[in-house]
């Protein structure tokens, strides 16, 4: 039973546009989000996160939005560059656990 | 400041056998964390091991065991190998205080049971 979904494998992107990587959850317990970035042969890395009382966090060019009504946020990544290229990993919590549940990710591919 | 680090990069087992996995926490990290990888998935959390004690774990069998010693480093044990086991271990070290955000991972250790 898979409670942290990221339906889109893969998604390719032109440098310059936004990237949006979407990510659904099914336990209504989870109160915090986060976002990994992972490169090969590396361990994934914290991008940006999201408290359950927030619909939208900001840092840069990255921008989480958080539906409590529909479980789901999503990743925005604007203007979208070629290093961006990589792994990207949805995570969830609840409690200040950290123990996180992560989804299968989405490979993202910015194109010069 | 070295990051998280883990020993051995890859390593190579046949079922039935039994492996440990090391990991050295990010320095004034105290807590480690381990998750296994499996090809084509999201990373799926073991255990948490802090002051030496493991503090929570995951849907794990107890061929999974764990370690931590006074330094803050940590081992990861899984006995009798099964194919199934394959995957990519990674280990994430955080300060006590348990900030989500300070969380790191290391680069994980490939394991192939053939």
């Amino acid at each position: 039973d898979q409670q942290v979904k990221q339906n889109s494998p893969s998604l390719s992107v032109q440098e310059g546009r936004i990237s949006i990587l979407n990510c659904d959850y099914t336990n209504s317990m989870f109160d915090y989000f986060l976002w990994y970035k992972k490169y090969p042969a590396e361990g994934p890395t914290f991008l940006i996160s999201i408290s359950s009382i927030k619909d939208k966090n900001e840092d840069g060019r990255f921008t989480v939005f958080l539906n409590k009504s529909a479980k789901h946020l999503s990743l925005h990544i604007v203007p979208s560059q070629p290093g961006d290229s990589a792994v990207y990993f949805c995570a969830a919590t609840q409690g200040g656990s950290e123990k996180l549940v992560f989804g299968k990710g989405t490979k993202l591919t910015v194109n010069p | 400041d070295a990051g998280v680090t883990q020993s051995p990069t890859h390593l190579i087992k046949t079922r039935g056998q039994q492996v440990t996995l090391r990991c050295s926490p990010k320095s004034g990290h105290d807590t480690v964390s381990w998750y296994q990888q499996a090809l084509g998935q999201g990373p799926q959390f073991i255990f948490q091991y802090y002051e030496e004690e493991e503090r929570q774990r995951g849907n794990f069998p107890d061929r999974f065991s764990g370690h931590q010693f006074p330094n803050y480093s940590s081992e990861l044990n899984v006995n009798a190998l099964l194919l199934g086991d394959s995957a990519l271990y990674l280990c994430a070290s955080s300060w006590g205080t348990g900030d989500l955000n300070e969380q790191y991972f290391g680069p994980g250790t490939r394991l192939t049971v053939t």
